[in-house]
């Protein structure tokens, strides 16, 4: 069965400086792997999105993640934090297994705070 | 282009009342329909979703419905709300295949009283 994990709860950085937000994946299926990023009282966006083609995924607002197959990881990250990514971050995959429910498998969130 | 509406974006309920929040996809037919709810500090749990019309299938047991009338209209009810069923609700479409990911509704913030 497919999980994922964010290993982090939360996460304070100050603006300017990289951001690492880290989530680590089980799957018996080839995954397709999202970040989704949400916004107090507002709902999910897709950050960016890893479907097996290059492991290195660029997504918006200056985010990308990378896509470690031997280390079963799909790590967030951005080299310089604004106030505006002060958010809650979802590492999310795809249910694979559930034929064509679609059905995603949502981490537990990050929460980002980005101090002045 | 494809869009989803969600209303209402608040809702204040006594409880025991009843409950009706729709969604409702444009720019596409026959998508994969969603219903989450998100309570206060934790994670999406998912609640119904929806391969076709007529055709829900739910994850939890709880006070809550769906109902799906047509291709692109969604609908979650309840005969009455309790103080659990407090929380941030949110409806979500995709293509039928988990590779594409969802489209997110901007959501509900529903609070029983």
């Amino acid at each position: 069965a497919q999980s994922v994990t964010q290993l982090d709860s939360h996460v304070s950085v100050s603006e300017g400086t990289p951001v690492l937000l880290r989530c680590n994946y089980s799957s018996s299926y080839s995954p397709s792997l999202f970040w989704y990023v949400q916004h107090p009282n507002k709902g999910l966006q897709l950050l960016l999105k890893y479907t097996s083609a290059a492991t290195l995924v660029k997504g918006i607002n200056g985010f990308e993640a990378e896509f470690k197959k031997s280390e079963t990881s799909f790590h967030l990250t951005k080299p310089s934090a604004h106030m505006s990514d002060a958010a809650e971050y979802f590492c999310v995959v795809s249910d694979q297994g559930s034929s064509n429910t679609g059905k995603l498998i949502f981490g537990q969130g990050t929460t980002l705070q980005v101090k002045p | 282009s494809q869009t989803i509406h969600q209303w209402p974006a608040t809702l204040v309920q006594p409880v025991g009342s009843p409950l009706s929040l729709e969604c409702t996809v444009e720019g596409t037919s026959n998508p994969n329909l969603y219903w989450y709810r998100q309570a206060a500090g934790r994670g999406l749990q998912l609640l119904f979703y929806s391969v076709g019309i007529g055709q829900i299938s739910s994850e939890v047991p709880q006070n809550l419905s769906a109902s799906r009338p047509q291709d692109r209209q969604f609908i979650l009810s309840s005969k009455k709300l309790l103080l659990s069923d407090s929380g941030f609700y949110l409806c979500a479409w995709n293509p039928g295949r988990g590779l594409y990911g969802y489209t997110f509704g901007s959501g509900t913030r529903l609070t029983v009283v």
